[in-house]
């Protein structure tokens, strides 16, 4: 168990629609990481938040967003979805900034586009 | 951005010892070095990390020469349960430089 949670853990809906993921880190880590992992596929970075702030912002369609509260968990909100968007949607948080790639990663959550 | 490069997959036998080599000829000075083990469905899970020489805990060493161009992940006696893919990747998510995630290496340990 890493410490980071993740809701849902499944998620199936219909094309057009939007869903919300729901990412808490471990406690005391500030930085959470969104990633995407579709069948057979390395792993996507999404973006990176710290602090509140967005720090870092890979391959994140501008369909997708994401945003970090005060109490650091982090919601990635997914809309107008295709059967493309179908993953595994991976959060991960980390202690501090400046202390490399070790990075704790969540289930995940899978979802699944109709 | 640090590109590495890695074997698509490997296959190995228990209790042998097995190194995953990966080579990343444009690391910068800030990166560092790390190794990712991910099992089916699940997420990754960090091995080791390093900046230079050698580097022992208990479960990997991580071995990278004085250029650093590359770098081998050495996993002793494997088990069945060291089936799964591998992660090398270069960078310093710690300071904003994005990591970049390829395909890894996927281990296959046969009785």
């Amino acid at each position: 168990d890493s410490g980071v949670t993740q809701t849902p853990k499944h998620l199936i809906t219909a094309t057009g629609q939007r869903v919300t993921l729901r990412c808490s880190p471990r406690s005391g880590d500030l930085s959470v990481y969104w990633y995407q992992q579709s069948l057979d596929q390395g792993l996507q970075f999404l973006i990176q938040y710290y602090n509140g702030e967005e720090r870092a912002k890979g391959n994140i369609l501008e369909r997708f967003s994401a945003q970090q509260f005060p109490d650091l968990h982090s919601e990635l909100n997914l809309s107008s979805l295709e059967l493309g968007d179908s993953a595994l949607y991976f959060c991960a948080s980390s202690v501090v900034q400046g202390r490399g790639n070790e990075q704790f990663f969540g289930p995940g959550t899978r979802l699944t586009v109709l | 951005l640090a590109k590495t490069t890695q074997p698509i997959s490997m296959d190995s036998y228990e209790g042998q010892e097995v190194n995953i080599t990966c080579s990343h000829n444009n690391i910068a000075t800030n990166d560092y070095i790390t190794w990712y083990q991910q099992f089916p469905s699940q997420g990754p899970r960090f091995i080791i990390q390093g900046y230079k020489t050698k580097v022992t805990n208990e479960v990997a060493s991580l071995f990278i020469p004085a250029d650093r161009k590359s770098s081998t992940l050495s996993l002793p006696r494997v088990s069945l349960s060291d089936t799964a893919v591998y992660y090398c990747l270069v960078g310093n998510a710690g300071n904003n430089r994005k990591l970049i995630w390829g395909l890894g290496t996927s281990l296959a340990v046969n009785p």
